[in-house]
């Protein structure tokens, strides 16, 4: 148990449907992120949100929109999305953002398949 | 800019024997640097990290890592192997900027260990 809970663990979509991933931390921890991870391809940071202010947008498409509504809540909205954005989804956690030595802390993923 | 090299994409070794992962660096400035290890549909776990001090750093399930700042590198060793050690192995590297912390991923290692 990470403390970082994600679900759906899995999600098949078509790249007309709307659908969302959740993020829930019982960490009390003060930043959130979200990643992709791809085969043979190295974590690629999306988003970043301290103290529920996004504060890092990696030049992400736009048919993913994110959402912080707490710190313990993160979601990323999807829309219209393309069979290149077929990936693992992670969700992680940490400490305080201004803090360098903290490592982040990983929910187990939702595996999104784009039909 | 800020960047992680793991040379090998796979590394094989029999159970009992010792195992090293490589890993090498480059930062502008001091570097903060952790190791990460992910099990098969699971979320990255936090292994160990090198912050300061001495340069071989202890952490979670008998690991190791020796931190080298001429040779910019952040080997993982472990002194024997168990087959349940199989996992991909991530090296990352945190840099400062912009007020929240930014955490650069190497592309990853996966280490299988023969019964």
């Amino acid at each position: 148990e990470t403390g970082v809970t994600q679900t759906p663990r899995h999600l098949v979509m078509g790249m007309t449907n709307k659908k969302s991933l959740k993020c829930e931390q019982h960490l009390g921890h003060n930043a959130m992120y979200w990643y992709k991870q791809s085969a043979k391809k190295p974590l690629e940071l999306m988003f970043v949100y301290n103290f529920k202010e996004q504060t890092e947008n990696n030049s992400v498409p736009s048919r993913f929109s994110p959402e912080c509504p707490n710190s313990s809540h993160l979601f990323l909205h999807l829309h219209t999305l393309q069979p290149e954005d077929s990936a693992l989804y992670l969700c992680a956690s940490s400490q305080d953002p201004g803090a360098r030595d903290q490592p982040q802390h990983f929910g187990d993923g939702t595996r999104l398949s784009i039909l | 800019a800020q960047s992680v090299a793991q040379p090998e994409d796979q590394v094989n070794v029999a159970e009992g024997n010792p195992l090293t992962v490589k890993c090498t660096y480059s930062v502008s400035g001091n570097p903060y640097l952790f190791w990460y290890v992910q099990y098969p549909n699971r979320g990255l776990q936090f292994l160990l990290k090198y912050i300061t001090g001495d340069n071989l750093v202890k952490g979670s399930y008998g690991f190791e890592a020796e931190f080298n700042k001429s040779q910019t590198s952040f080997h993982l060793k472990k002194p024997s192997a168990l087959v349940s050690d199989s996992a991909l192995y991530f090296c990352a590297v945190r840099e400062l900027g912009g007020g929240y912390q930014k955490v650069t991923f190497g592309t990853g290692t996966k280490l299988q260990v023969i019964p």
